[in-house]
Order: structure tokens, then C-alpha cells, then sequence
């Protein structure tokens, strides 16, 4: 039973490119949320998402920034024209429902070094 | 204010100790989810133990127990018997029944000592 899958784990990208982080949610969990993680702190809500739906963007920067989980394929984090601050690790997390008891199942991570 | 506080950035604790790893949270919602999470050097994040905060017990998951004192609104973990294994940032977060994220404190570093 695989757990939330990552890839790519590690990405560099120069500043002006494109980065695209993609999340395969565990089998059955059809609720995916993305967190950000600066060095030294904790994990900052950016994204939550169902299939085909945006449910809640509150955390996400209103620019450069977009997510996307289709009917088919992994959850998407999209990062245009990347700058040096976006450097971080951006965590993808599953659930099968949406409740204050659900457990989020959180993936491996990526991990994103803009030069 | 922040939703949840983790005062000790750092923990140091003799193997087979007890250690207890401070969180306290601020919420008005009535009802709440608190989990503790570990993150390991290698990065990922791993579920530990979960606490509703309409349950009367204290959550328990074999070395890991949550002490829920609701009314001062923390939710410590404790780790018993403490294994070198268990080297880690430790993060407490927060989910409100109005909401659909997760809220992270800063983590605590613990490191056991052999």
C-alpha cells in the first residue's frame, strides 16, 4: 500500500524557470493539501484540494503560484518565474475525508533550490 | 497570535529517559484536532498520535502518550523510553473544525543521548 508520492525530491532551477512539483495522494484518498517549509520552521498551509477543485487557496502567494489536482494524474504545484525566496521544501499531504479527526498522510517531500 | 507554540527549540534526553516535548495552542473554535508529527534528518513527515478535543482520555500510541490539559489549552507529548531512533524535529499542529489546514508550530529538536 504505497504512501503520498513525490517527485521530483530534489529540483534546482535558476531564477526566471518554471518549477512543477507533482503529488500522487495515497490510493482512496481523493483530499490533497500542499505545505511549504522554510529552513528552521514549521509547515505553512499553502493549498487544499479535491478532485477537479479548488477548495481552499488561503495560503497560496496570489502570483506565480498555481495547483491543480485533475480527474486523472497527480496533484500539480505550479511555481512561475521562480526567485530565491521560493526556495524551500514543499510537502504534499492525502486524506480520504475532510474531518478535524483525519489524519493527514503526508509525502517524502520536494525539495526546491532556486540558483 | 500564533495557533501553536513550541517553546524549546532544542532537547536533549538520556536513552531509556522520559522526555516531554511542550505545545500549547490557541484556538476559539469548540472543537479541534491536535496531532504531533516527527521529521526524522531524512525529511519526511510521520504521524505519531492524535488527540480530539472532545476526548476525555489522553491519547496513547505505545511509547507516545498526549498530555491534553484542555482548560491551559496544551498538548504535550511524551515519549517514554526514549531509543536513539527517536532523534527528530517533533511538530505539534492543530486542525479547527471551521477549517481545512493543518496549523504547524516550529518544532522542537530532540536528540537522545546514549
Amino acid at each position: 500500500n504505497a504512501g503520498v508520492m513525490q517527485n521530483p525530491r530534489h529540483l534546482v532551477r535558476r531564477r526566471g524557470q518554471e518549477a512543477r512539483l507533482r503529488c500522487s495522494p495515497m490510493k482512496g484518498h481523493s483530499h490533497v493539501y500542499w505545505y511549504r517549509q522554510l529552513p528552521e520552521e514549521g509547515l505553512k498551509f499553502m493549498v487544499y484540494l479535491q478532485k477537479e477543485n479548488i477548495i481552499d487557496e488561503s495560503g497560496m502567494p496570489k502570483e506565480r503560484f498555481s495547483a491543480e489536482f485533475p480527474k486523472e494524474g497527480p496533484s500539480i504545484l505550479r511555481i512561475q518565474q521562480v526567485v530565491r525566496g521560493d526556495s524551500a521544501a514543499y510537502f504534499c499531504a492525502s486524506s480520504p475525508i475532510s474531518a478535524i479527526s483525519e489524519t493527514q498522510y503526508f509525502g517524502p517531500g520536494t525539495r526546491l533550490l532556486v540558483l | 497570535a500564533q495557533k501553536i507554540t513550541q517553546t524549546q527549540p532544542g532537547m536533549f534526553v538520556q536513552e531509556k529517559e522520559a522526555v516531554t516535548l511542550d505545545c500549547t495552542y490557541d484556538t476559539s473554535d469548540p472543537s479541534y484536532g491536535l496531532f504531533w508529527y516527527k521529521q526524522p534528518s531524512s525529511g519526511e513527515m510521520i504521524f505519531l498520535i492524535y488527540q480530539g478535543s472532545y476526548d476525555q482520555q489522553n491519547a496513547t500510541e505505545g511509547r507516545y502518550s498526549l498530555n491534553f490539559q484542555k482548560a491551559r489549552k496544551s498538548a504535550n507529548l511524551v515519549i517514554s523510553a526514549s531509543q536513539l531512533g527517536d532523534s527528530a524535529m517533533y511538530f505539534c499542529a492543530m486542525r479547527e473544525v471551521t477549517g481545512n489546514q493543518f496549523y504547524f508550530g516550529t518544532g522542537t529538536s530532540l536528540t537522545v543521548i546514549p
